[in-house]
């Protein structure tokens, strides 16, 4: 089974700073793809950027990019020019690219509570 | 497109009550997923469909959780004779056949006392 590990259950940032969020996951699959949502407080969770394991270009979406290292098995997220909107609990999200036995469904790390201080 | 919402947005009930909650997907999406979220966790996947057909359960949903889609629309997930573990939140989302991009709803807090 996959596993999901964010090491920092909270950081915080100065508004227009740059921040890292952390992101680990364990698998002995070759293909999948990897995510990061965002849950602001009381709101839905919406996804931030995606990333698929074949590609070995880092994805790239305006504020927010990844550093994919797939042999250290590491996806961290940067979210530059950080904004006070961007304050929400971020989770990293694993999926198989296979289906069946539970892979169809995400497996969330249990996420990091991003503060932005003004 | 009015995104995927769930009703009720909160639900307290009584241990050994029986709860269902509803969740409607985007339309044109076929494939609709329930997760469970406690405090301090991210969601953990519980069950997902393909239309109507029920392709996957995990093993955290118990006998006592049931979920259907009859017309491949919407979706109830029933709890029976709850219990104050199940005392979370039940987010939903769906997404096309591919399933890459998954849309979340606002889910449904249970509170089971």
């Amino acid at each position: 089974a996959q596993t999901v590990t964010q090491s920092q259950p909270e950081m915080s940032v100065q508004e227009a700073e740059t921040v890292t969020l952390s992101c680990t996951y364990d698998t002995s699959e070759s293909d999948y793809y990897l995510f990061w949502y965002k849950q602001p407080p009381s709101r839905q969770m919406i996804l931030v950027i995606r990333q698929e394991a074949y590609k070995q270009q880092n994805a790239t979406e305006n504020r927010f990019s990844v550093n994919f290292q797939k042999a250290a098995k590491s996806f961290s997220l940067k979210i530059s020019d950080s904004q006070l909107g961007d304050a929400a609990m971020y989770f990293c999200a694993y999926r198989s690219k296979y289906s069946g036995g539970g892979a169809d469904g995400l497996t969330f790390g249990k996420g990091t509570h991003l503060i932005i201080q003004p | 497109d009015t995104g995927v919402s769930q009703n009720p947005r909160h639900k307290i009930t009584k241990r050994g009550q029986n709860v269902t909650f509803r969740c409607d997907p985007i339309s044109e999406h076929n494939r609709l997923y329930w997760y469970r979220q406690t405090l301090g966790q991210g969601p953990e996947f519980l069950t997902y469909f393909q239309n109507e057909a029920q392709l996957e359960k995990s093993r955290l949903l118990s006998d006592r959780f049931s979920a259907e889609r009859p017309k491949g629309s919407f979706s109830t997930l029933e709890i029976q004779r709850t219990e104050q573990g199940d005392s979370a939140m039940y987010l939903c989302a769906s997404s096309v056949r591919t399933g890459l991009e998954q849309y979340f709803g606002p889910g449904t807090r249970l509170t089971v006392t």
